[in-house]
């Protein structure tokens, strides 16, 4: 089973920045936290990933709580191009560990 | 990031008979291969984890006899889908791990629309 909630939907206006929420209360010390998006009929993107720092890449930040039990990914500046649905995953196992999909956050970003 | 490609990207077959799908990592190696499916407004669904040269280990619950997992070389894994019924319509979609030194990293294909009349 999945280890991650996240709300089953959000809406974001283009060109503002889309916040993500993620909650992981039961994650463990080792285990890494993901993200992936997948657009309409498409294979899932991967964004990001960390395990107790800040991440930021050219796509995403990823800014995880201290705990670790929540994190948030966020997109700086939507477009409409990043209408999809995101999962955040808690890939159990280090970092061989299988990646197991929630329901993800279907993000809509309008115009 | 890396490549990974599927062929074909969909197919349609009639009930009864078998379907092949390719997945190939194009410019990395990848030792471990996985197969997920994924049906319409659902999240994927983990089928089976293949590593190069040995046998493909199965999530419960899925058929291992009904998908062949073949995973032969650094670079292609194959599912087939044997006497294909409708209720195996999905989307299968497969993902390669790099174990290069940026890490684990996991990269996944396109995708195949499979459609079993």
């Amino acid at each position: 089973d999945a280890k991650t909630t996240q709300p089953t939907s959000m809406d974001c206006a283009e060109g503002r920045a889309a916040n993500l929420p993620c909650n992981h209360s039961t994650i463990s010390g080792n285990e890494y936290v993901y993200w992936y998006r997948q657009i309409h009929s498409q294979g899932p993107q991967y964004i990001i990933h960390g395990l107790k720092n800040n991440e930021t890449n050219e796509m995403a930040s990823l800014i995880i709580t201290e705990d670790r039990k929540s994190s948030t990914l966020i997109l700086p500046h939507a477009t409409l191009r990043d209408t999809a649905v995101y999962y955040c995953i808690v890939r159990v196992g280090g970092s061989q560990g299988n990646l197991i999909f929630g329901k993800g956050t279907k993000l809509s970003v309008k115009p | 990031g890396a490549v990974v490609s599927q062929h074909p990207s969909w197919v349609i077959c009639k009930s009864g008979t078998s379907v092949k799908i390719e997945c190939r990592s194009l410019d990395f190696q990848a030792t471990t291969m996985f197969w997920y499916r994924q049906f319409p407004k659902q999240s994927l669904m983990l089928m089976a984890t293949s590593n190069e040269g040995s046998k493909a280990t199965y999530e419960q619950g899925v058929e291992k006899d009904k998908f062949l997992i073949n995973h032969a070389s650094l670079t292609l894994s194959t599912l087939t889908v044997t006497s294909a019924h409708p209720e195996d319509s999905s989307f299968y979609i497969c993902s390669a791990r790099d174990q290069g030194l940026a890490g684990y990293e996991q990269y996944f294909g396109p995708g195949t629309r499979l459609t079993v009349t």
